[in-house]
């Protein structure tokens, strides 16, 4: 079975500081692989996600991830950090079949940027 | 328009009763999912509906229901509420195997 592993609980930075939240996963096969982020009080909502090709995508707001599957890691990186980037965020795998793809997320990360 | 719908936001129960959770959406998605999420855990898939065929996961069989009465609804139930049962339900769907699922706002419950 898949899992996906947040190393870090809690992340503290200054605003303007450049930020990588880790994620590592396991799965045999090949992964979708994605970053949700959940702001207060709200849902979950896409940053961005890898199928295939250019293993550094891009997302919203600045973010990035990089996929390296020789490390089975999906990092998230973002150069420049904003006080309203706190927030948890949460990497997740998908593993398809037939009935639709299901999501295995980490613990999540949550991310704070002191002003 | 990628919205989700979910009502209630907040949902306040009592132990022993039933509750019933609703979610909706507009993008004609094939797959509707719902996830339990509490304070500083991942969110845990409870089950999902594939067009009309329901899929619950092994360890919440016996504590969930669901209903899809059409592509746009799909229904939480909860039969007789627990203290455990007190979460975030989060109420997601998607367009087809391994796409992106798309969140709603979630329903905060607290079962007292």
């Amino acid at each position: 079975a898949q899992s996906v592993t947040q190393p870090d609980a809690r992340v503290t930075v200054s605003e303007g500081a450049s930020l990588q939240l880790r994620c590592k996963y396991s799965y045999s096969g090949t992964p979708y692989l994605f970053w949700y982020v959940q702001y207060p009080r709200q849902g979950l909502q896409l940053l961005l996600k890898y199928y295939s090709g250019d293993p550094v995508v891009q997302g919203v707001n600045g973010f990035e991830a990089e996929f390296i599957k020789s490390n089975s890691s999906f990092h998230l990186r973002k150069a420049s950090v904003h006080w309203s980037d706190s927030a948890v965020y949460f990497c997740a795998v998908s593993v398809g079949n037939n009935a639709g793809a299901k999501l295995t997320f980490g613990g999540g990360t949550r991310l704070t940027v002191r002003p | 328009d990628t919205t989700v719908k979910q009502n209630p936001r907040y949902k306040l129960a009592r132990v022993g009763k039933p509750v019933n959770l609703i979610c909706s959406q507009t993008m004609n998605h094939d797959t509707m999912y719902w996830y339990q999420k509490k304070p500083n855990q991942a969110p845990k898939l409870l089950l999902f509906y594939y067009d009309k065929i329901l899929n619950r996961e092994a360890d919440t069989f016996e504590k969930f229901q669901s209903s899809r009465p059409n592509n746009s609804f799909c229904s939480l139930y909860i039969g007789s509420a627990g203290l455990e049962y007190s979460a975030m339900y989060l109420c997601a769907s998607s367009p087809g195997q391994g796409d992106t699922q798309y969140f709603g706002p979630g329903t905060r419950l607290l079962v007292l």
